[in-house]
């Protein structure tokens, strides 16, 4: 059975950072191109970041709302996505899922971690 | 990026059949590969895929689900509808990076 569990959202100020944890088991991790998609209070979804396999170089890809802020990166051997996030705004303040794409689709979503940027 | 409008809400009597509708602001097929995408929300949950490239339904989701449209215009079918349907819906194109969400549609009883 997939499963993706995200940790580390929390209650931050503004301007500060952030680091979220995706762990994740059932499926062969190292071959998985891997995203985080946030939820605004809104209940918006935005694509935030991908991340690819070893044998795409670990090739990376933010959203315009994140990128130079947002750094997307993994662990191989501990199956493990990470989202570290600085200079945090009120704006990114959303629910963070995690997700493997497996193909062009979200086939996968963990069950996600609130973030909430105040000042 | 590619903008997905979906109507914010949609009313419809347990039993009727449900239409979501999904327009995006430019293609999002490939030849006849249509790059829509459908999920389901429900309250305090992750979103769940329920339809892949427009027409295909994903392992374990229901028979009265069922997905259509190509190039911009794109329907999500429930039919009958239950009462375990009540539920947030979301279009999502992967034709063009970055990946885009439609706004959702909520899906209230009549």
């Amino acid at each position: 059975e997939v499963q993706l569990v995200e940790t580390g959202g929390s209650l931050v100020q503004t301007g500060k950072s952030l680091k979220l944890t995706c762990a994740t088991s059932g499926f062969t991790f190292s071959n998985a191109w891997m995203h985080w998609v946030r939820q605004s209070p809104e209940k918006q979804l935005e694509w935030v970041a991908q991340i690819k396999a070893k044998s795409n170089n670990y090739a990376t890809y933010y959203a315009e709302s994140v990128k130079g802020r947002f750094t997307i990166s993994r662990d191989d051997s501990k199956s493990s996505l990470y989202l570290q996030m600085n200079s945090l705004k009120e704006e990114d303040t959303a629910i963070y899922y995690c997700t493997w794409s497996g193909r062009d689709w979200f086939a996968y979503w963990g069950q996600g971690t609130l973030v909430t940027v105040s000042s | 990026d590619i903008v997905l409008t979906q109507s914010p809400v949609l009313a419809v009597s347990l039993g009727q059949r449900a239409t979501i509708s999904c327009r995006a602001s430019q293609s999002v097929s490939i030849s006849s590969i249509n790059l829509m995408h459908w999920y389901q929300q429900k309250p305090g949950q992750q979103p769940k895929l329920l339809i892949y490239r427009a027409s295909n339904l994903a392992s374990g989701i229901p028979a009265r689900f069922s997905g259509s449209g190509s190039g911009t215009d794109f329907t999500l079918t429930i039919d009958p509808v239950q009462a375990d349907d009540i539920a947030a819906y979301y279009c999502q194109q992967s034709r063009e990076s970055p990946p885009t969400f439609g706004g959702g549609t909520k899906l209230e009883l009549k």
